[in-house]
């Protein structure tokens, strides 16, 4: 059973440009969170979709947004990026997200830098 | 408002000998409690829960760890050590639907 593929797994952007990342969770999972983790914060939650809505909210500006599609994979998008957005930013994939007891599974994360 | 924290940012342990990563949570009401393992430049893995039952959860990898409701702790250990155990360790809470990581303990087993 293939992981959770997130691409790509490396970008640089710089200042104001916006970014869009990608997602594709286990095959029958349907739901997809987006974490951010920096040395700073450590892992801060941004978003999790089930079944294509959003069913959950981290504290981040409306800059970060995302959204899912019919076959469970997930887009983020950060636009006007600022240099405090460099990051690896983590999808997680599970059956039934937050509303279950069952884990996350991670990708291996796109790791974005902000010149 | 939940929180999870992990008051040790390193751990260092020999090769061979137990190895505790303390974590801490407050949380009002029966959360969800999990441990994970990154390691470089990968994501994270899950290891072990709880979820209800008995205090003693048993995981991935010859890791265990203990739920104390009292002390409201979930420390994770090992009775034995692997170099390759060396890693960065995360605990988590979930209540409501609402995950909530700690700041992360870096494990460092030295031979």
């Amino acid at each position: 059973k293939a992981g959770v593929t997130q691409t790509p797994r490396y970008l640089i952007k710089t200042r104001g440009q916006q970014v869009t990342l990608s997602c594709s969770p286990i095959s029958g999972h349907r739901s997809v969170s987006w974490y951010q983790q920096t040395p700073g914060q450590g892992l801060q939650f941004l978003f999790e979709y089930f079944s294509e809505t959003q069913r959950n909210k981290g504290n981040f500006p409306g800059r970060f947004s995302g959204r899912q599609f019919s076959n469970s994979r997930s887009e983020m998008n950060v636009s006007t990026l600022e240099l405090g957005d460099s990051a690896l930013y983590l999808c997680a994939s599970s059956l039934s997200g937050s509303e279950g007891t069952g884990e996350l599974f991670f990708g291996e994360g796109s790791r974005l830098t902000v010149l | 408002a939940q929180s999870v924290a992990q008051p040790e940012d390193q751990v260092n342990v020999a090769e061979g000998n137990p190895l505790t990563v303390k974590c801490t949570y407050s949380v009002s009401g029966n959360p969800y409690l999990f441990w994970y393992v990154q390691y470089p430049n990968r994501g994270l893995q899950f290891l072990l829960k709880y979820i209800t039952g008995d205090n003693l959860v048993k995981g991935s990898y010859g890791f265990e760890a203990e739920f104390n409701k009292s002390q409201t702790s979930f420390h994770l250990k090992k009775p034995s050590a692997l170099v390759s155990d060396s890693a960065l360790y995360f605990c988590a809470v979930t209540l409501a639907g609402d995950m909530r990581f700690g700041a992360g303990t870096r494990l460092t087993v030295k031979p």
